[in-house]
């Protein structure tokens, strides 16, 4: 069974950045894609993109292009998504979601990373 | 990007009744990568369905979805009592994944 572990909650102001990390429990790492998966309160979830972490390849949402970084650190199994400008908008539980194959149905997911904005 | 629609928004049941789902998308969902999840309040999505009608690892049989295209359908013949809950489609054929604005089931 697949665990991920996702770094403790934030409360940033506007402008600033945000870096959330997710760590697969198993070296299962490489073989994986890692997305990004964000819910504002009250909301659906809104996919934001995927880190292919053995290329580093990563596909996002057209939405977060120029403000959204996926990284990964292959020793220790990690991934991280970094969102900078932030605005009041961006108060959401940020949620990694590991999967087989780029197209795939989302089996797994961590247990989500609360990020507040707010002056 | 594909755009889905979910009814109705709030379906107000009894356990032991049928529940059923739509899900419509703007346009063919490639592959019907079509899921379905469930999601609890303070819980992470839980992945029910995916390619459309295909039941994921440990979800009970009383969970059926179906469809093809643009238009899905998630069943739930026997409401238990922990099937009152958030239900969500996404579509993952064509990037950007998007998901639906969400069916709610609560209890009559």
């Amino acid at each position: 069974q697949v665990q991920l572990v996702q770094s403790g909650a934030e409360v940033k102001k506007p402008g600033a950045s945000v870096k959330v990390s997710c760590k697969a429990s198993r070296y299962i790492f490489p073989g994986y894609y890692m997305h990004w998966v964000r819910q504002a309160p009250g909301q659906g979830p809104e996919w934001m993109g995927w880190i292919n972490p053995k290329s580093g390849a990563t596909n996002y949402a057209q939405k977060f292009q120029g403000w959204l970084t996926m990284t990964r650190d292959t020793s220790s199994g990690t991934a991280y998504m970094e969102l900078s400008r932030l605005s009041s908008d961006d108060t959401a539980v940020y949620y990694c979601a590991i999967t087989d194959y780029s197209l795939d149905a989302f089996q797994f997911w961590g247990p989500g990373t609360m990020v507040a904005v707010s002056s | 990007e594909i755009v889905l629609t979910q009814s109705p928004g709030t379906l107000s049941l009894s356990p032991g009744e049928r529940a059923t789902l739509s899900c419509r998308a703007s346009q063919s969902v490639t592959s019907n990568y079509l899921a379905w999840y469930q999601q609890k309040p303070g819980q992470a999505p839980r992945l029910l369905i995916y390619a459309a009608s295909g039941r994921a690892t440990g979800i009970p049989d009383r969970f059926s979805a179906s469809g093809s295209g643009t238009d899905f359908t998630l069943t739930v013949s026997r409401l238990e009592p922990e099937d009152f809950a958030v239900y969500y489609c996404q579509q993952y054929g064509t990037s950007p994944f998007t998901f639906g604005p969400g069916t709610k089931v609560d209890i009559k």
